[in-house]
């Protein structure tokens, strides 16, 4: 089926420092994107979300970059702090006859203390 | 924020049973619900959308006979796994979603397991 990113890598970072996660996504089509966290055993969680006339959106601590020239999404998390740790997951809205939302395969965070 | 329920949140089953899935939007009404299947440490996977008062409309690869999904009101819909097999153990999610653009909110999952 569709899939945006290409692996499933996982990312350890020291408690305090920033946190950059990528994702490519491959609907070039796409108007809409959206970062999700997953903790284990729960479902998605909203965290920020940005629109193709965008390239840059700030959040509370959470940066999202989109870069559509090389169709390419990025999340910054700043001053990661241990209850960051989670499954990364960028989606893609599907501009499609209907809209949906297609998750990319993750990353897993892991926050040192 | 808007809520979304699942029930219920694990299930153990024996091979050959039929299981159903509640999926409920609480405070909003959802014009459209999606479904997804989670195997361990991979992604969500879309099975098939649905809005109500319509059939849903499945992804390549999934089974419409094999996953019965009802949308028959604008706050509940149900997956029903019929003759499950241990291969089909899984997390399934549903979301939702109040307009034609809004945001999707996710339920918290359901865990079923095929014995």
């Amino acid at each position: 089926g569709e899939s945006v990113g290409l692996h499933l890598p996982t990312l350890s970072v020291q408690e305090g420092d920033n946190s950059i996660i990528n994702c490519a996504y491959s609907n070039s089509a796409s108007d809409y994107f959206i970062w999700y966290k997953q903790e284990s055993g729960k479902g998605p969680q909203f965290i920020i979300d940005i629109r193709s006339n965008m390239d840059k959106r700030q959040g509370q601590r959470v940066t999202v970059l989109l870069n559509k020239t090389v169709k390419h999404l990025s999340l910054q998390i700043a001053a990661t702090q241990p209850g960051d740790s989670a499954v990364y997951f960028c989606a893609e809205n599907w501009g499609t006859s209907y809209d949906k939302v297609i998750f990319g395969p993750g990353t897993s965070l892991s926050v040192i203390p | 924020g808007a809520v979304v329920s699942q029930h219920p949140s694990w299930v153990i089953c024996k091979s050959g049973t039929s299981v159903k899935i509640e999926c409920r939007s609480l405070d909003f009404q959802a014009t459209t619900m999606f479904w997804y299947r989670q195997f361990p440490k991979q992604s969500l996977m879309l099975m098939a959308t649905s809005n109500e008062g319509s059939k849903a409309t499945y992804e390549q690869g999934v089974e419409k006979d094999k996953f019965l999904i009802n949308h028959a009101s604008l706050t509940l819909s149900t997956l029903t796994v019929t003759s499950a097999h241990p291969e089909d153990s899984s997390f399934y999610i549903c979301s939702a979603r109040q307009t034609n653009r809004g945001e999707q909110f996710f339920g918290p999952g359901t865990r079923l397991t095929v014995l």
